[in-house]
Parts: C-alpha cells; sequence; structure tokens
C-alpha cells in the first residue's frame, strides 16, 4: 500500500527567505511518480513539481525544486526567495506506475509567508 | 476555457436529501476521479472511472454512486445525506499518470449537509 507522510502541519516564514517542506512516503514498487500539489484559499488544486522515481535527477521549476531521497523515502519540496502568492497548503502525492492509478495525498502543510 | 469543471461550487442541504454534483473535462483525458477533501484538509480518492469503465471503488459507502455517460463525464449522486458527508468534493481527469501528465483538479464542490 502507498503511503505519504507530512509532518509539518504549519510552516511560516519572512517573505524571500527560502523555505523547506519534508515529505515521506512508503512504497513497495520501483517504478512510481511524486508530486507537490498547491491549494491556495481559492481552493483549486496546482500542480507545482514532478519526480520520476527512476530519475535520480531532482526536478526544479523555477523558484521550486525537490530533494528526492530514494532509499529514504524522502521527497521535499525547497521554495526559494518565497513570494506572498505562495501562501497555500502544500500537498505531497505519490502514485504507482501500473495498474490502477490513483494519487494518494499527504496530510498537507499549511504555508503562510509573511510580508 | 476551464479544464476540469464541476457544478455547483456551493451545495447546502438537508440531512436525508439526495444531491448530485456534475463534472465535465475538455481536455480528452481518458480516466476521471472523485477525491474527498475532509475539515481537516485530507484528500483521499472516492472513485476513478477510465473510459466510463469503474476502475477503483474505495470503501466508499454505497449511498455514493457515480456515473460516466461519457469519457468527458463523470457525476456524483449521493443518497440519504447524512452530517459526515460535509466536505470538499473534487473532480479530476488525467491520461496515465506521472510520466506524461498531471491530474487536472475542478475546482471542487463544497458540499455542507444541516
Amino acid at each position: 500500500a502507498q503511503t505519504v507522510t507530512q509532518s509539518q502541519p504549519e510552516m511560516s516564514v519572512q517573505e524571500a527567505e527560502t523555505v523547506t517542506l519534508s515529505c515521506t512516503y512508503d512504497t513497495s514498487e520501483n517504478n512510481y511518480y511524486l508530486f507537490w500539489y498547491k491549494q491556495p484559499p481559492s481552493r483549486q488544486m496546482i500542480l507545482v513539481i514532478r519526480q520520476e522515481a527512476y530519475k535520480q535527477q531532482n526536478a526544479t521549476e523555477n523558484r521550486f525544486s525537490v530533494n528526492f531521497q530514494k532509499a529514504a523515502k524522502s521527497f521535499s519540496l525547497k521554495i526559494s526567495d518565497s513570494q506572498l502568492g505562495d501562501t497555500a497548503m502544500y500537498f505531497c502525492a505519490s502514485v504507482h506506475c501500473c495498474g490502477a492509478q490513483k494519487l494518494v495525498f499527504g496530510q498537507g502543510t499549511r504555508l503562510t509567508i509573511n510580508p | 476555457d476551464t479544464a476540469v469543471s464541476q457544478t455547483p461550487k456551493y451545495l447546502v442541504t438537508q440531512m436525508g436529501n439526495d444531491k448530485s454534483i456534475k463534472c465535465e473535462q475538455n481536455l480528452g483525458h481518458d480516466t476521471m476521479y472523485w477525491y474527498k477533501q475532509d475539515s481537516k484538509k485530507f484528500l483521499k480518492i472516492m472513485f476513478s472511472y477510465n473510459n466510463k469503465e469503474l476502475i477503483i471503488n474505495e470503501t466508499v459507502p454505497n449511498r455514493f454512486s457515480p456515473k460516466s455517460p461519457d469519457k468527458a463525464h463523470l457525476n456524483l449522486h449521493i443518497n440519504s445525506l447524512e452530517l459526515g458527508d460535509s466536505a470538499v468534493y473534487f473532480c479530476a481527469s488525467s491520461g496515465f499518470l506521472g510520466r506524461d501528465t498531471e491530474a487536472f483538479f475542478g475546482q471542487g464542490t463544497r458540499l455542507t449537509v444541516v
């Protein structure tokens, strides 16, 4: 079974600072994908970044990057130069490559960027 | 054009009523999903359909009945609503998850049962 754990219910940083959100997961599969989704107050779920488990290189998208540690089953999200618009719930999620696919989400981290 | 649209956005109803939430996607995806987000913001899959065929049914009470008339539409009908059904329900769609695409979500339907 897939499980995803986010151990930080809430985080708060000042604008322009760097923040790292933690995520660990458990799976018996070798081929899977990991995602970070953002949910601002508007409620819309927005993909931030994705990582393929068979790629060792960490994914980056502008100010967002991940630290993917496959052996440790860890997938943290780093936000550099944080902006007020980054204030949102952040969800880590995993999906197996094959079979009946479903996104399994962590509990979420509420991130607040303070001016 | 909205990629995944669901209606209504808000739904307030009394216990015991029956209600439906509609979802449509214009992305040409084969797979559609219903997720439930509870009051603690936890997101959990309820159902998935692939080309109108039910693929995943995650131990959801049979008061919840999804229906997919075609691969662009997935509706959720709920009978005999209970207080515990209050939540935000998200529809989503995707192609093959992970390698080629992500899941695209609708804006959610906040269901309040009073």
